[in-house]
């Protein structure tokens, strides 16, 4: 009964490749994110989707693209992978229509290493 | 722009002993505050929250947080440190102006020492 789920959890691939990491929320929330967490424990936003319509987009090369299905789901697509995109990659997700005083509940975090 | 401060890199404290990890905040309009706790190789799990109302907030696992508006800071503190609690804490705020993603501090590492 995991609230934020992602997969895969450890992701190791080639410079040049593409790559997707997908995220589910159970929790019935209407608004989920992607935070990248860099070497340093940094986390920074990177999209935001609310009812599957992007809200946020912070300076995220367009290598980045997240594709919402539906409001449960946020995935990341990552083209033409570099190393400095190594980092982990966080799903959040929160009940907007709730007001700007709720928590977000995030994921346990995919690790992806670029070589 | 919204900014989270978080000015001590690392915290070590006795177990038993109090702890505080400081937090300072910069926000347009009022200040919605959090801390968030991440063990190793772990997400974040959400510890408490100040929206309105008493400055003093309880949380999860003990912990509590004083919000101070005149120096901006929402301090982490608990008065009897575990050695499970050390791990990577995180400050975020959420400002009123309808931005919906959090901003957080850099962090701050806790090592209670036995």
């Amino acid at each position: 009964d995991t609230a934020v789920s992602q997969t895969p959890k450890y992701l190791v691939t080639q410079m040049g490749n593409d790559k997707s990491i997908k995220c589910e929320q159970n929790l019935g929330h209407d608004t989920m994110y992607w935070y990248k967490q860099d070497s340093k424990k940094f986390l920074k936003i990177m999209f935001s989707y609310n009812n599957k319509e992007l809200i946020i987009n912070e300076t995220v090369p367009n290598r980045f693209s997240p594709k919402s299905p539906d409001k449960a789901h946020l995935n990341l697509h990552i083209n033409s992978l570099e190393l400095g995109d190594s980092a982990v990659y966080f799903c959040a997700s929160s009940r907007q229509g709730a007001g700007l005083n709720t928590e977000a509940f995030f994921g346990q975090g995919t690790r992806l290493t670029v070589v | 722009a919204q900014s989270v401060a978080q000015p001590e890199d690392q915290v070590n404290v006795a177990e038993g002993n109090p702890l505080t990890v400081k937090c300072t905040y910069s926000v347009s309009g009022n200040p919605y505050l959090f801390w968030y706790v991440q063990y190793p190789n772990r997400g974040l799990q959400f510890l408490l929250k100040y929206i309105t109302g008493d400055n003093l907030v309880k949380g999860s696992y003990g912990f509590e947080a004083e919000f101070n508006k005149s120096q901006t800071s929402f301090h982490l503190k608990k008065p009897s440190a575990l050695v499970s609690d050390s791990a990577l804490y995180f400050c975020a705020v959420r400002d009123g102006t309808g931005r919906r993603a959090l901003t957080f501090g850099s962090g701050t590492r806790l090592q209670v020492q036995p």
